[in-house]
């Protein structure tokens, strides 16, 4: 598998329910960022989350880091259909920053 | 701020013509990256520009492409000739970046390319 994969590669759930990513990599890293993209559009930075922390939050966004697992999580709380996206991690490792495949989240109404 | 800008929003072309993407940073960034995204291969860095000077075009599929950076505002792809498996969505992003670690990017809207 390559650095910095997004699983699952699809997730349809109803609105109102929690939304769980995950990503995974293989290297020790600097950071790890997630950012989201909406259909037809660039990509917009969400949350960064550094080697030496654990979790973090923004908003309805909470995202934790496990360098053991070398695993990121990222929880979206109360979805909503604006949150109808894809969502891909970053990870900055070696003076590159590689990128995940992306999941596919779909927030039924 | 305006954001990065990227021109044109859509281009379509016929194989063999020169395509010109366009790019503008957010003022005060010191890096600049061209994305390409496909549904088959996602989105793969080309090359990307510190202070102007680039750094990394690793990514840069063949002498087709080309890109500069001539001044900290303003920065260009070029493919020339184009073929139609150039199709793709092109993004250009820009960063405040230092030489170790990277740091929040900030993506403009992208041109779709064509390439009949």
């Amino acid at each position: 598998s390559q650095q910095g994969e997004e699983d699952p590669q699809a997730l349809s759930i109803q609105e109102g329910e929690n939304a769980t990513m995950n990503c995974s990599y293989k290297t020790s890293i600097n950071n790890l960022q997630w950012y989201r993209q909406n259909s037809g559009r660039g990509l917009v930075h969400l949350i960064l989350i550094r080697s030496n922390e654990r979790e973090k939050h923004s908003g309805r966004l909470r995202v934790t880091l496990d360098t053991s697992k070398k695993s990121s999580s990222l929880l979206i709380t109360a979805s909503r259909a604006a949150d109808t996206a894809s969502y891909f991690c970053a990870t900055d490792v070696n003076y590159q920053l590689i990128w995940g495949a992306g999941t596919k989240l779909i927030i039924k109404p | 701020d305006a954001g990065v800008i990227q021109s044109p929003r859509h281009e379509v072309t016929e194989m063999g013509q020169e395509v010109t993407l366009r790019c503008k940073p957010i003022s005060g960034h010191n890096s600049l990256f061209w994305y390409r995204q496909t549904m088959m291969r996602g989105l793969e860095l080309l090359i990307y520009f510190n202070n102007n000077v680039p750094i990394d075009d690793s990514g840069m599929p063949e002498d087709r492409f080309s890109a500069k950076m001539p001044n900290a505002s303003f920065s260009t792809l070029k493919i020339q000739p184009s073929e139609p498996r150039d199709s793709a969505v092109y993004f250009c992003a820009s960063s405040l970046k230092s030489l170790a670690v990277y740091n929040e990017q900030f993506f403009g809207p992208g041109t779709r390319l064509t390439v009949l």
